[in-house]
């Protein structure tokens, strides 16, 4: 149980285009999600905590005009990185958690995003 | 907010012998959570092991296990009999009993040599 699934796992794309990442959990509800970018051999860097029916919580120096998120149902949270450019490029990973005790946050596969 | 250490950027280890890697982390509450994920080059994230801070026994799961000293802020993971797959980058993690952010320390990297 608790799988997280994130969607696409791999982008290319042009700059100035925008990009919609996916994130679902498929088998619990979850009223928060977190979005992460990590840098190769680096660690998973908070972006921001997606919250169900209310507005994302941004880490500071992360541009909540830039990566837009959107958490519609208790099962889906979605990132946007709207006019992408080559700096946005990186590794971005979603993750929910079971919200019961000392349940761990399980991961999606993340996405790999590359803009030329 | 709470900081999570991880001093060893890079560890090596024979194949079928033990190894310890290192977290100590910072933090004024005395109820949370502790964790170990693995990271393989496919970049998937997955748990290897949990503790709770309340709990004295430690932590195992068949050749993981945790060195929990809740007084020093540590929290070692050691790999028995150590295989190929277990290759990865390894990630501490901290989170308080009444939050759900995690906090991830910056990661070691074991190299495992056959």
């Amino acid at each position: 149980g608790a799988v997280v699934s994130q969607h696409p796992s791999w982008v290319i794309c042009k700059s100035g285009t925008s990009v919609k990442i996916e994130c679902r959990s498929l088998d619990f509800q979850a009223t928060t999600m977190f979005w992460y970018r990590q840098f190769p051999k680096q660690s998973l860097m908070l972006m921001a905590t997606s919250n169900e029916g209310s507005k994302a919580t941004y880490e500071q120096g992360v541009e909540k005009d830039k990566f837009l998120i959107n958490h519609a149902s208790l099962t889906l949270s979605t990132l946007t990185v709207t006019s992408a450019h080559p700096e946005d490029s990186s590794f971005y990973i979603c993750s929910a958690r079971v919200e019961q005790g000392n349940q761990p946050q399980h991961f999606g596969d993340g996405t790999r995003l590359s803009i030329l | 907010a709470q900081t999570v250490t991880q001093s060893q950027p890079e560890m090596s280890v024979q194949e079928a012998e033990t190894v310890t890697l290192s977290c100590t982390y910072d933090t004024s509450e005395s109820d949370y959570y502790l964790f170990w994920y693995k990271q393989p080059p496919s970049r998937q994230m997955i748990l290897v092991i949990r503790q709770e801070a309340y709990k004295q026994q430690n932590a195992t799961e068949n050749r993981f296990s945790v060195n929990f000293q809740k007084a020093a802020k540590s929290f070692s993971l050691k790999i028995s009999d150590s295989q190929l797959g277990d290759a990865a980058m390894y990630f501490c993690a901290y989170r308080s009993a009444w939050g759900n952010q995690f906090y991830f320390g910056t990661g070691t990297s074991l190299t495992v040599i056959p």
